[in-house]
């Protein structure tokens, strides 16, 4: 079982909706992170927190806004999306990012998002 | 900047042969190499790293052995089971402690019976 907790497994929206994924981990890690993945393709980074702060935005439309409440909770919110945001959203969390030899990232089992 | 190549696949072997995926990097620095597995309808695990030069990383029978003199961390297993169906990702992680992990493009491994 994945340390990584993330809901809902599945989620389908229209374009005018407004969603969130949540992801939670309680493994004491201070970094999290939100990866896209398209089908047969790596991950990509979308958003990094270390220490609660938002500490990378790789150039992310602003139809995606990320939270991190506290340590142990991650959220993303969803607005006015596009059907290619269509694809499995990963979350991670590490020990924190720096020491990375140290520090691996552990997945939850990611969202299957479908936007129509 | 930093990348990471893997061989393309999918590569498909018998029950009990011997797998090879091949990974090298370009990388600035002293990069942090991992292989992680994506089972279907999973995210990723961590699979085995390696911190540095000649390090060899290994877990359930995989092992991968950082050379930097070849860039290179190929992942190897003696004898593959029908449950190693999985896409295998070799990625790195850089020295500026941002945790960012830059990936390869994956290789499906497809094991038959």
């Amino acid at each position: 079982d994945t340390e990584v907790t993330q809901t809902p497994k599945h989620l389908v929206m229209g374009m005018t909706n407004k969603k969130s994924l949540k992801c939670e981990q309680h493994m004491g890690h201070r970094a999290m992170y939100w990866y896209k993945q398209k089908a047969k393709k790596p991950p990509e980074l979308m958003f990094v927190y270390s220490y609660e702060k938002l500490s990378i935005n790789e150039s992310v439309p602003s139809r995606f806004s990320p939270e991190c409440p506290n340590s142990s909770l991650l959220n993303l919110h969803l607005h006015a999306l596009q059907p290619e945001d269509s694809a499995l959203y990963l979350c991670a969390s590490s020990q924190t990012t720096g020491y990375s030899y140290n520090s691996p990232l552990h997945f939850g089992n990611g969202t299957r998002l479908t936007v129509t | 900047g930093d990348s990471v190549t893997q061989m393309e696949g999918p590569v498909t072997l018998s029950e009990e042969a011997f797998l090879t995926i091949n990974c090298t990097y370009t990388a600035t620095g002293y990069p942090s190499l991992f292989w992680y597995v994506q089972y279907p309808g999973e995210g990723l695990q961590l699979l085995l790293k390696a911190t540095k030069a000649d390090d060899k990383g290994s877990n359930k029978g995989f092992e991968a052995t950082y050379r930097k003199e070849t860039t290179s961390f190929h992942l190897e297993k003696g004898s593959v089971q029908v449950s190693d169906s999985a896409v295998y990702f070799c990625a790195l992680s850089d020295s500026s402690n941002t945790g960012k992990l830059i990936f390869g493009q994956g290789t499906t491994l497809q094991v038959k019976p």
